[in-house]
């Protein structure tokens, strides 16, 4: 199975910040790599598919960029609706396999 | 409306059996395949099994941790898949999702299974 690392596992900062939040998988999986965000009580949200690819809706201060082993999630200019979890997921092969995680809070 | 609507949750006694559905509308649903995500409570998200399209022979892969207990069908005439969990441990309680790919870019609300005596 390939395990996917998220870091930082969490994080703190404020309104306005950028915010960095990495991937990396223990093979490569080309660009099949997705972001989600997820709030409390709600189903993950689609935010990044194939690795840099904005889903529909969702603002420009997110994006996502890699491709093997390393990915990236930017939040260019945190924004209040934006603290919750994030999650990478690679979807290259069976089974799929999500990252640990990485709770962006409130500094 | 596109959606998917998850139901069949509940409170089961460990070693016993639930059935989960997830309703499908607003998209082509029999040209989809569906996933089933699962998070316990606090945790992270574990990828449960998928079925994908009678095009492709309507064929199932599910995760070491449920497979040989839980099986995971369809019924494109109702747009609606379906996940039987058989002898159900303590450790699959959790809020049950489903998804759809290509895209990931639609869940449903979730539902609830707690294992439990």
């Amino acid at each position: 199975d390939i395990q996917m690392t998220q870091s930082p596992s969490s994080l703190s900062a404020s309104v306005g910040d950028r915010v960095t939040i990495t991937c990396r998988a223990s093979q490569s999986i080309s660009s099949y790599l997705n972001w989600y965000q997820q709030k409390p009580g709600k189903a993950p949200k689609l935010l990044i598919h194939a690795a840099s690819s904005l889903q529909s809706g969702v603002p420009s201060r997110f994006s996502g960029s890699g491709s093997g082993t390393d990915f990236t999630l930017i939040i260019s200019s945190l924004q209040p609706e934006d603290f919750a979890i994030y999650y990478c997921q690679q979807s290259y092969n069976i089974p799929l396999t999500f990252g640990g995680g990485t709770k962006v809070e409130i500094k | 409306e596109v959606q998917l609507v998850e139901s069949g949750g509940g409170l089961v006694q460990p070693g016993g059996s639930l059935k989960l559905s997830c309703a499908a509308s607003g998209f082509s649903f029999s040209g989809s395949t569906i996933h089933w995500v699962r998070q316990a409570s606090g945790k992270g998200l574990e990828w449960v099994g998928r079925i994908r399209s009678k095009a492709d022979s309507y064929a199932t892969a599910y995760a070491a941790s449920v497979k040989d207990r839980f099986t995971i069908s369809r019924d494109d005439s109702k747009n609606t898949a379906y996940l039987q969990m058989n002898s159900l441990k303590t450790e699959d309680t959790a809020v049950y999702y489903c998804t759809r790919h290509p895209g990931f870019d639609l869940w449903g609300r979730g539902t609830l299974v707690t294992v439990s005596s």
